[in-house]
């Protein structure tokens, strides 16, 4: 069974804040991993992608991996309230064992409220 | 570069009818995906094609079917619809199936 499990949240932090959004996978030989924000009512935004153990930047958002763990997270330095979004990650997992065909599977979400 | 369009953007229908729905990929990008969101399940993965073949699916029922043209640009259809069917359809394309943009989405309701 493929599961991308993220915090269900809410998650709810004063402006200027670190959000810090986390997500487990269950299969171990994932090699992609992938943020998306999504505002109500609109469709899913990619923001970040990351493929090696680590972090990676880029602006306020870092992205940290560790596949060691089967572990990615999200974080959201000086957070703003134009953040206050459904945070959805993704991970590229195979679809059988032995198989190379992958597909993206989708974390439920964490919703996130920035309050000024 | 344009993005994922969708088509149309908002339907209303009645059970038992059938619908279509459009999706125009990134220009170069060979593959599509399709996605259904309902606030109790989220995003749920109905199928993928790739060079206008399907290469993944989800458990959905096979009312839910699709295709892909020579062009990328890809149709779902769901028949006989039912109450539950109610959702945004999402569409999403990429290159080669990793990096995936999404479209604006179709809202489907079903009275």
């Amino acid at each position: 069974q493929k599961e991308v499990e993220q915090n269900s949240g809410p998650l709810s932090v004063p402006e200027g804040a670190i959000a810090s959004l986390n997500c487990t996978y269950s299969d171990r030989g994932s090699q992609s991993f992938f943020w998306y924000r999504q505002y109500s009512g609109k469709s899913p935004e990619l923001i970040m992608s990351i493929y090696s153990n680590g972090d990676k930047e880029d602006g306020r958002f870092t992205a940290q991996l560790n596949k060691a763990s089967q572990y990615v997270s999200l974080l959201i330095r000086d957070s703003q309230p134009s953040d206050s979004a459904t945070y959805l990650c993704a991970v590229n997992m195979k679809v059988d064992r032995g198989s190379t065909l992958g597909r993206l599977y989708f974390g439920r979400g964490t919703q996130l409220t920035v309050w000024p | 570069k344009a993005g994922v369009t969708q088509t149309p953007r908002y339907l209303i229908k009645t059970r038992g009818q059938q619908v279509t729905l459009s999706c125009s990929p990134i220009s170069g990008h060979r593959s599509v995906s399709w996605y259904q969101q309902t606030p109790g399940q989220g995003l749920q993965f109905l199928f993928e094609y790739f060079s206008e073949t399907q290469r993944n699916k989800g458990n959905f029922p096979g009312r839910f079917s699709g295709r892909q043209f020579s062009n990328s640009r890809s149709e779902m259809n769901v028949s006989t619809l039912e109450l539950g069917d109610s959702a945004l359809y999402l569409c999403a394309s990429s290159w080669v199936g990793e990096t995936q943009y999404f479209g604006p989405g179709t809202r489907l309701l079903v009275l």
